[in-house]
């Protein structure tokens, strides 16, 4: 059973645009943390959030989780080709999974067109 | 700066033939994790050891062992490989229960 599902697993767009990926569970998490994955390399920490509500931003990219802690969305501002990669979240303590353990959304590729 | 070293990237096994893994973090971290990553999956844990002499299943343990050999080193082994194991494996370690995940640059095995 995956306790993360994301939104949407593939994401086409021209630069310039602005996009949204979501990350949605039924089970509330202690935290949550997004990576960025690209071909060929291990993922990359980009965030971690801790706090119902919180919200931190990054450059062009600003991450949001959700009151409850059962989500959180990633919304990239005028997105560039850079941006193309696979963005997963990874939600910790869900489930009543252990604390050290980290599940997994399917993740959402994206590309970024010039 | 190494990080995370996992070996071999690449490796094509015929059904039944054994292997390992191997992973090495120069970090000091306590806790190591061994994932495998398919499409449209994300990433999902085989094992992991939250210290050294301690080591425990993730979701999808079976047809895998692992040997925490010292706190640097946490390697898998797949007795008797099947095609169903054909899987990019991410090595992993951090620092503490919540921290950020640090992961090697995978291991690309093809079972025949």
């Amino acid at each position: 059973t995956q306790l993360l599902e994301q939104s949407p697993q593939f994401l086409s767009i021209q630069e310039g645009e602005n996009l949204t990926v979501y990350c949605n569970s039924s089970s509330v998490f202690s935290s949550l943390q997004w990576y960025r994955q690209e071909p060929g390399e291990g993922p990359v920490l980009l965030v971690t959030v801790v706090t119902g509500g919180e919200v931190k931003k990054l450059k062009r990219l600003t991450f949001q989780f959700g009151d409850a802690r059962k989500d959180s969305s990633l919304h990239i501002t005028a997105a560039q080709p850079g941006d193309t990669g696979l963005y997963l979240c990874a939600g910790a303590g869900g489930g009543g999974t252990s604390y050290g353990k980290l599940t997994f959304g399917q993740g959402t590729i994206l590309t970024v067109h010039p | 700066n190494a990080g995370v070293t996992q070996t071999p990237k690449f490796q094509v096994l015929k059904t039944g033939q054994s292997m390992t893994l191997q992973c090495a973090q120069d970090m000091n971290h306590n806790s190591m994790y061994w994932y495998r990553q398919d499409p449209g999956m994300g990433l999902r844990l085989i094992y992991y050891s939250a210290s050294e002499g301690t080591t425990d299943k993730g979701e999808v343990p079976n047809g895998y062992n692992v040997s925490r050999l010292n706190k640097r080193e946490f390697s898998l082994r797949l007795e008797s490989a099947a095609p169903s194991q054909t899987s990019v494996y991410f090595c992993a370690s951090r620092e503490i229960a919540a921290g950020e995940l640090f992961f090697g640059e995978g291991s690309r095995l093809t079972v025949l």
